[in-house]
C-alpha cells in the first residue's frame, strides 16, 4: 500500500531558529496534506498541496510540493513556543495515509 | 467545518472485555473514518464506514475485532472487542470536509 516517509522523527530548536520537516513517497501523490497535533490534542488541518511545484505560505509556515509530486516539505521560520507539536504529512486518497510525523520542541 | 464529539473520552478496561466508542458529527457526511494512534506514534487507519453498507477495513484490522456500525449520516460506533493490553491506544473518528479531514477529540483507551 501507499506509504509516506517523514524525517526527522524529532527536532529540538531554540526559539527563533528555523525548522523543516520532509515527507517522501515512492509513488506519485495526487495531493498531500499537512496536519499539526498539539500534545494531548487531535490532528488539525494546516494545508493541502495539489499542483506540481506548488508553494504555499501561512505566516511563518512555508509548504512545498515537489515537481514530481513525490515529496513535500514544511518550513517554519523563526520558531515560537506555540509551534510545539507533531507535524504530520498525509497522502490524500479515499482516506488519509499519515507519515510518522516530526515532533518539534522549542526552548525559549 | 465539522464538529465531532466522541464518547467516552477515556476509559480503563480489563482484558477480555469490549468497549464501544461513539462518534457524533454535527452535519451529515458520507464517509466516516476510524483511526488508531498508539502512544507517540502516527495515525493508522482502521476502517472507512459508509452509511448503509459494511465498513471497509484496512490490512491488519478485521471486523470481528473492530465491528463498526453506521446507522445514519451523523453517527458511527467502533467496538474494540476482546481487548488486550496491545489495544491500549487513542481511537479517533474523522470525517471529510472539502479538502480537509476533521478529527474528533479521541478516545484514550487503556487495557489492563
Amino acid at each position: 500500500g501507499q506509504q509516506v516517509m517523514q524525517i526527522p522523527q524529532y527536532q529540538h530548536v531554540q526559539e527563533g531558529e528555523d525548522f523543516t520537516t520532509y515527507c517522501n513517497s515512492s509513488t506519485t501523490l495526487s495531493n498531500i496534506q499537512w496536519y499539526k497535533q498539539r500534545p494531548g490534542g487531535h490532528p488539525v488541518f494546516l494545508i493541502q498541496l495539489v499542483k506540481s511545484g506548488e508553494v504555499k505560505k501561512q505566516k511563518r509556515l512555508t509548504f512545498q510540493f515537489g515537481e514530481a509530486k513525490k515529496n513535500s516539505s514544511l518550513h517554519i521560520t523563526a520558531t515560537q513556543t506555540t509551534d510545539v507539536g507533531t507535524y504530520f504529512c498525509a497522502a490524500a486518497g479515499t482516506a488519509l495515509i499519515f507519515g510518522k510525523g516530526t515532533t518539534l520542541s522549542v526552548s525559549s | 467545518s465539522a464538529v465531532i464529539s466522541q464518547k467516552p473520552s477515556r476509559d480503563i478496561c480489563q482484558r477480555g472485555t469490549s468497549l464501544t466508542i461513539q462518534c457524533q458529527v454535527d452535519s451529515q457526511v458520507t464517509m466516516m473514518f476510524w483511526y488508531r494512534q498508539q502512544p507517540g506514534q502516527s495515525l493508522t487507519l482502521i476502517a472507512t464506514a459508509n452509511q448503509g453498507s459494511e465498513a471497509t477495513y484496512e490490512s491488519g484490522f478485521v471486523i470481528d475485532k473492530f465491528p463498526i456500525s453506521r446507522p445514519n449520516l451523523t453517527f458511527s460506533t467502533l467496538t474494540v472487542s476482546n481487548m488486550s493490553p496491545e489495544d491500549s491506544s487513542i481511537y479517533l473518528c474523522s470525517v471529510e470536509g472539502g479538502a480537509e479531514q476533521y478529527f474528533g477529540p479521541g478516545t484514550r483507551l487503556t487495557v489492563t
